[in-house]
């Protein structure tokens, strides 16, 4: 059975502190890993697809990398704003499906 | 901006009843799937559909379960006889292509089974 964990389960952060959350996700047939972000009431918002081990993706304050030889991905964001209050979910892509992780819910403290 | 819509946003049920979920893909989107999660848990895969047919389907999704585009534009989600345990928040995304692209989510039907 394919698990995927992020931890921590919950985290909260001063505004203006930079902050990161693990996923870790099988290593073997890997397609793709995909990192969102949900904020209550709204859909899930795609931040990243990444592929490639090693990979760097960035959009604004928020990065995110991949190990896919060892099975992790790291989200980090700078700065921390309170918009950024949400719940971060990646999900392992085996091209057919979506296996999801628990989460992350950031709370930004002001 | 394109969206993926869903209705319902909240559908109450009895037991042993029939639900339909209805969701409303982008428009240039092939690859369709929903997704539910039941409160507390995480999101967990159902079924994946191109080409008017499934394409995946998870051990959730059962004979109770299926799934239809009726009309090139509504992607349904049917529950025949609805149980308890089939309370939860459902979602469709759509995707545009086979390649690494991002799922689009709707909203959400929260179903819940009385």
């Amino acid at each position: 059975i394919l698990n995927v964990e992020q931890s921590p389960q919950s985290l909260h952060v001063q505004e203006g502190d930079s902050t990161n959350f693990t996923c870790s996700f099988p290593s073997s047939n890997f397609y793709a890993l995909h990192w969102y972000r949900w904020e209550t009431a709204k859909s899930p918002e795609a931040l990243f697809v990444m592929t490639l081990n090693g990979d760097e993706k960035k959009k604004g304050r928020i990065s995110a990398t991949l190990n896919t030889k060892e099975g992790y991905s790291y989200l980090y964001i700078k700065g921390s704003q309170p918009e950024d209050s949400a719940t971060y979910l990646c999900a392992f892509d085996s091209n057919y499906q979506l296996i999801w992780g628990a989460g992350t819910k950031l709370i930004i403290k002001p | 901006e394109p969206e993926v819509t869903q209705t319902p946003s909240h559908q109450v049920t009895q037991m042993g009843q029939e639900v339909i979920l209805r969701c409303v893909p982008i428009s240039n989107h092939l690859y369709f799937y929903w997704y539910r999660q039941i409160l507390g848990q995480k999101v967990e895969f159902l079924v994946s559909f191109y080409n008017n047919e499934i394409s995946e389907k998870s051990e959730i999704f059962d004979d109770q379960f299926s799934v239809e585009r009726p009309d090139g534009s509504n992607f349904t989600l049917k529950i025949r006889s609805t149980k308890l345990e089939d309370s939860a928040m459902y979602f469709c995304a759509s995707k545009e292509g086979r390649s690494y692209n991002e799922q689009f989510f709707g909203p959400g039907t929260r179903l819940t089974v009385l």
